[in-house]
């Protein structure tokens, strides 16, 4: 069964760290999405991607940047952690328009 | 630009009841729309996705309908588990593959008391 893989499950992490998220896809989907989620909120685009070297920022601001080297990864990474990043941070894949298969996710706390 | 609502915010109903959950929308040239289900902490699940050409797609005790012209989705559960407590969203996809995402409604928090 195609899939969506999201590492790590969880990250407990300092003040300042450089980390990054993983996001891969199984499927061979050409368009990528990385959400942005608080506890009982709404969901929030941060950065999609089209293809392989296209990448665009979403609908609300982050300090994260992604990169898509190859079709099936899409990693984030925050050069430098803060309390205010904490967060669910979601990954999402779809083949052409709508029809979005999303992984399971990656809570974020920033201590 | 896209806006999407779902009524009711939250919902909670006795075991074995059937519920509708209703999305709405606001730019009708859709090309799809989606139900997903989330439960807390997780991920989202894809429950159903209707093609503009469609009215309704069935999953076992799931129907989602799609009125495009009037900017309507429902999601029907019948004979409601414990089990199906979660947050419903709905996310309606635009006709303009390269520039469309799919926008995403706030979800409907259904809970199933047993």
């Amino acid at each position: 069964e195609a899939d969506i893989y999201q590492t790590p499950r969880y990250l407990v992490i300092g003040t300042g760290k450089k980390i990054t998220l993983e996001c891969s896809q199984t499927m061979g989907h050409d368009k990528m999405y990385w959400y942005q989620q608080d506890p009982g909120m709404e969901l929030h685009l941060i950065h999609y991607s089209y293809g392989v070297n296209s990448t665009e920022k979403g609908d609300l601001s982050s300090e994260s940047t992604v990169s898509r080297i190859r079709t099936e990864h899409f990693p984030l990474t925050l050069e430098s952690a803060r309390p205010s990043h904490t967060s669910q941070y979601l990954c999402a894949s779809s083949e052409t328009v709508g029809g979005y298969t999303f992984g399971s996710g990656t809570r974020l706390t920033v201590v | 630009k896209q806006e999407v609502t779902q009524i009711p915010a939250a919902l909670s109903v006795p075991e074995g009841e059937n519920l509708v959950l209703n999305c709405s929308f606001t730019d009708s040239a859709i090309y799809n729309l989606q139900w997903f289900r989330q439960d807390p902490g997780k991920g989202l699940t894809s429950l159903l996705l209707i093609q503009s050409s469609q009215r309704e797609q069935t999953s076992g005790r799931l129907n989602a309908s799609l009125d495009k012209s009037s900017g309507r989705s429902t999601l029907y559960i019948a004979a409601s588990q414990p089990g199906d407590s979660a947050t419903y969203l709905c996310a309606p996809s635009p006709y303009n593959t390269n520039a469309g995402k799919s926008t995403f409604g706030d979800g409907t928090t259904l809970t199933v008391k047993p």
